[in-house]
């Protein structure tokens, strides 16, 4: 199993540009995540999914949009970059409450730089 | 929503036990307490959870107060490997999709 993988690793903007990280998990888990990190601190929520086709804003969702595209896949948009948006993305993913759901997986991190 | 303070950093040898403070003062009925931490350059992952009694598991304890405002993480023998910056989080049960993450505890293991 590959857990949760994000693409790309690493990506450089312009200020006005858009793009579209992706995310991905194979442990059939119904909810995902998608929170940023900024230097020197803890993570923040933007957005998450808790089932297939439901997504719900997180602490700090301005700036961003999501898609749950189907359960193994959760993409996070960012329709025109601005430099506060320069951070660290993870994506994770968990079971469903009820089951082991206090557990989050992440994936390795998209860093994101916008000039 | 309840939040967590924590130690900015700490510092460990090599293979001595190491407690982990954190302090909940707001803590609701509802709320588990989590652990996660964050080697360099990765993403977080789980340690241990927590309502009210005591935890192990294999990697680490969990001490936590009577009355719930403060627990304590417990690393029986510090390795290098578990140099990291540890995180305390409330987590509803009621909303469980919502994780408070705060700055943590940068832990450091000298040799």
């Amino acid at each position: 199993n590959a857990g949760v993988t994000q693409t790309p690793k690493f990506q450089v903007l312009k200020t006005g540009q858009s793009m579209t990280l992706q995310c991905a998990q194979d442990m059939n888990h119904n909810s995902m995540y998608w929170y940023r990190q900024d230097p020197g601190m803890g993570l923040r929520l933007i957005y998450y999914s808790a089932s297939e086709g439901t997504t719900d804003k997180g602490e700090v969702p301005n700036g961003y949009n999501v898609s749950r595209l189907n359960k193994r896949e959760f993409s996070l948009r960012l329709e025109s970059a601005a430099p506060s948006q320069t951070s660290v993305y993870f994506c994770a993913s968990s079971e469903a409450p009820g089951t082991s759901y206090y557990e989050q997986y992440f994936g390795p991190g998209t860093r994101l730089t916008v000039t | 929503d309840a939040k967590t303070t924590q130690p900015n950093s700490m510092e460990s040898n090599e293979e001595e036990p190491v407690h982990l403070p954190c302090n909940h003062s707001t803590i609701s009925g509802t709320d588990y307490i989590h652990w996660y931490r964050q080697l360099p350059s990765q993403g977080p992952e789980y340690v241990i959870h927590g309502l009210t009694s005591n935890v192990n598991n294999r990697m680490a304890s969990l001490a936590i107060a009577e009355d719930r405002k403060s627990s304590t993480l417990i690393l029986h023998r510090a390795t290098l490997r578990d140099a990291a910056v540890y995180y305390c989080i409330l987590r509803d049960r009621n909303n469980f999709n919502k994780f408070y993450f705060g700055s943590g505890t940068k832990l450091n293991v000298k040799p």
